[in-house]
């Protein structure tokens, strides 16, 4: 059972295109973090939401943490080429020490 | 400032050997983080190394060890190699160990088990 669950796993749409991407837990995260990762490449930080609420723009991706925590969303508006790759949804969880979770990841492609 | 770099980059064993996986984080980096990613499962965490003690280890078989040495460069092993260890393993490297450092991830080594 993944404490993270992402939807959809894939998606494959076409250039201008606008997409959502979810990311959902029935945990409560003091944040949750939004990575990218490329072919041959290991994933890197994007944004972290941190706050209920909260909205993040990244020139044309927009992150939003849930009122309560458990639930983020990433959304994509004019979808390029050059935003294809695997997204991944991410929260630290205390067991023992500190470790990072990751969701299953999102995986998207954008056809010219 | 030099990235998370791994090696070897890609890796061809068959069952029953060993292997040794290289991580050298950024400079002034004291935490590695190992992770493996599979499309099944996803990116998995399996341990963390600070300052040469491990601080957290995931939920796999002591067959996957690792090691932190004084420069921050860490490896890790994985013993009696099993088809289903094919994988990409990532390193992450943090300057403290917690939540509220960023992650910098290298670029992997990929393990093929044959």
């Amino acid at each position: 059972t993944q404490l993270l669950e992402q939807s959809p796993q894939f998606l494959s749409i076409q250039e201008g295109e606008n997409l959502t991407v979810y990311c959902n837990s029935s945990s409560v995260f003091s944040s949750l973090q939004w990575y990218r990762q490329e072919p041959g490449e290991g994933p890197v930080l994007l944004v972290t939401v941190v706050t209920g609420g909260e909205v993040k723009k990244l020139k044309r991706l927009t992150f939003q943490f849930g009122d309560a925590r458990k639930d983020s969303s990433l959304h994509i508006t004019a979808a390029q080429p050059g935003d294809t790759g695997l997204y991944l949804c991410a929260g630290w969880v205390l067991q023992g020490a500190q470790k990072l979770v990751f969701g299953q990841g999102t995986r998207l492609t954008i056809n010219p | 400032k030099a990235g998370v770099t791994q090696t070897p980059r890609y890796l061809i064993k068959t069952r029953g050997q060993q292997v040794t996986l290289s991580c050298s984080p950024i400079s002034g980096h004291r935490s590695v983080s190992w992770y493996q990613q599979t499309p099944g499962q996803g990116l998995q965490f399996l341990f963390e190394y600070f300052s040469e003690t491990q601080r957290n280890k995931g939920n796999f078989p002591g067959r996957f060890s690792g090691r932190q040495f004084s420069n921050s460069r860490s490896e890790m092993n994985v013993s009696t190699l099993e088809l289903g260890d094919s994988a990409l393993y990532l390193c992450a490297s943090s300057y403290y160990s917690g939540r509220s450092e960023t992650q910098y991830f290298g670029p992997g080594t990929r393990l093929l088990v044959l």
